[in-house]
C-alpha cells in the first residue's frame, strides 16, 4: 500500500519569502510520478506541479519548485516570492504508475502574512 | 476546457435517504476518479472508470455505494440509505488515458447527513 505522511499540519511565511514544505512517501512501483495539489478555501483543488520519478532533474512551475530525493522517498515543494493568494492547503499525492489512485497525505495549511 | 463539473455542490438529507451526485468531466478524458474527503483530511480514492468500465474500487466503497459512467462520458454516484458518517466532500477528477496522465479536479460536491 502507498503512504504519504506530511508532517507540518500548519505553516507560516511573509510575503515576498520563501517557505518550503515537507512530504514523504512510500511506494513499491519502481516508476511513478509525485503531486502537489492546492486547495484554496472553499475552492476546487488545482495542480501545482509534478515529478517523474525516473527523472533526476526537480520540477519548477514558475514560482514553484520541489526538492525531490528519490532514495530518500522525499518530495518536498518550495514556494518562491509567496504571495498572499498562495495561501491554501496544500497537499501532496503520490504515486501513479502502474496503479491509477493517487493517495494524498493530509496536508499542509500555508498562512501568507503581509 | 471547461473543467470537471459536478452537481450539486451541496446537498443536505436526512438519514436513511438516497442521494445521487453526478460528474461530468473535461471532454476527451477518458479515466473518471471519484475520491472522498472529509475535514481536516486528504482525498481518499473510491473508485475509477476508464470510459464506461469500472477497473478499481476501494474497499471504502461499501454495498451502499454505487456508481456507473453509462456511455463513458459523465459519471453517477449514488449512496444508499445514507448515514451520518457518510458526510463529507466528494470529489470527481478526469485525466486522459494511461496511469502517467494528471488528474484534474471537480469542485465537489459537500454532503451532510443529518
Amino acid at each position: 500500500a502507498q503512504t504519504v505522511t506530511q508532517s507540518q499540519p500548519e505553516m507560516s511565511v511573509q510575503e515576498a519569502e520563501t517557505v518550503t514544505l515537507s512530504c514523504t512517501y512510500d511506494t513499491s512501483e519502481s516508476d511513478y510520478y509525485l503531486f502537489w495539489y492546492k486547495q484554496p478555501p472553499s475552492r476546487q483543488m488545482i495542480l501545482v506541479i509534478r515529478q517523474e520519478a525516473y527523472k533526476q532533474q526537480n520540477a519548477t512551475e514558475n514560482r514553484f519548485s520541489v526538492n525531490f530525493q528519490k532514495a530518500a522517498k522525499s518530495f518536498s515543494l518550495k514556494i518562491s516570492d509567496s504571495q498572499l493568494g498562495d495561501a491554501a492547503m496544500y497537499f501532496c499525492a503520490c504515486c501513479t504508475g502502474t496503479a491509477s489512485k493517487l493517495t494524498f497525505g493530509t496536508g499542509t495549511r500555508l498562512q501568507v502574512t503581509l | 476546457d471547461t473543467g470537471v463539473s459536478q452537481n450539486p455542490r451541496h446537498k443536505i438529507t436526512k438519514r436513511g435517504q438516497n442521494v445521487t451526485f453526478r460528474c461530468d468531466p473535461i471532454s476527451e478524458h477518458n479515466r473518471l476518479y471519484w475520491y472522498r474527503q472529509t475535514l481536516g483530511q486528504g482525498p481518499e480514492f473510491l473508485t475509477y472508470f476508464q470510459n464506461e468500465a469500472q477497473l478499481e474500487k476501494s474497499r471504502l466503497l461499501s454495498d451502499r455505494f454505487s456508481a456507473e459512467r453509462p456511455k463513458g462520458s459523465f459519471s453517477t454516484l449514488e449512496i444508499q440509505r445514507t448515514e451520518q458518517g457518510d458526510s463529507a466532500m466528494y470529489l470527481c477528477a478526469s485525466s486522459l488515458d494511461g496511469t502517467r496522465e494528471t488528474q484534474y479536479f471537480g469542485p465537489g460536491t459537500r454532503l451532510l447527513v443529518l
